[in-house]
């Protein structure tokens, strides 16, 4: 089957850097995702990542790791603003995105 | 440009009876996505439709199905509904094609209570 893991929940305190994993193990791979969604609002787009290495876009990035089944959101000078569930979502070989549970991230001041 | 959509935001039915949300997608998408979101239990793959086929379906019973019209807009309908069903709906839209890098827009969702 297909499965995406991601932990449940983390805190961090304000300022610092947090990194939120992702493993997955998919039919196929086009491309891994990484949304925010924030409590009783609608996820929105944050990353894209399909060739191994590390994106990075502000004060996120995002790697991968093809060979491993592995990514990890990096998020640099946390703001309590950035409290929110992080998703991983994998596109298998039918173009379907599988989703994780998501990460439930708490800033603390 | 609007986004993506949904309606209603909030219902309330009946063990047994049985509800129609519908979605309209940004101007120019036509693949609607639906998913079902429940706590701990993430986003779940219900369908996809683009260009008013059913492209893709997940592992949900036949009391759920759905459609897409002309316009691109898309509705899901759920039969005897259950206590289980209670969750929040989102529904996404992204470009024409099928590209590995799309990126999909979701709607605020239909928060659906059955009791």
């Amino acid at each position: 089957g297909q499965n995406i893991d991601q932990p449940t929940e983390m805190t961090a305190t304000e300022g610092a850097i947090v990194q939120i994993n992702c493993t997955y193990q998919t039919s196929g791979f086009n491309g891994l995702f990484w949304y925010q969604q924030h409590a009783g609002e609608a996820p929105t787009f944050l990353s894209y990542n399909v060739l191994d290495g590390l994106e990075e876009k502000g004060r996120f990035s995002s790697f991968l790791s093809r060979s491993k089944g592995y990514s990890y959101l990096l998020l640099k000078e946390l703001q309590m603003k950035d409290s929110a569930s992080y998703l991983c979502a994998v596109m298998d070989s039918n173009y379907q995105l599988i989703w994780g549970a998501g990460t439930k991230l708490i800033i603390k001041p | 440009k609007a986004g993506v959509t949904q309606t209603p935001r909030y219902l309330i039915k009946t063990r047994g009876q049985q509800v129609t949300l519908s979605c309209s997608p940004i101007s120019g998408h036509r693949s609607v996505s639906w998913y079902q979101q429940t706590p701990g239990q993430g986003l779940q793959f219900l369908f996809e439709y683009f260009s008013e086929t059913q492209r893709n379906k997940g592992n949900f019973p036949g009391r759920f199905s759905g459609r897409q019209f002309s316009n691109s807009r898309s509705e899901m309908n759920v039969s005897t509904l259950e206590l289980g069903d209670s969750a929040l709906y989102l529904c996404a839209s992204s470009r024409p094609g099928q590209g590995s890098n799309t990126e999909a827009f979701f709607g605020q969702g239909t928060r659906l209570t059955v009791v």
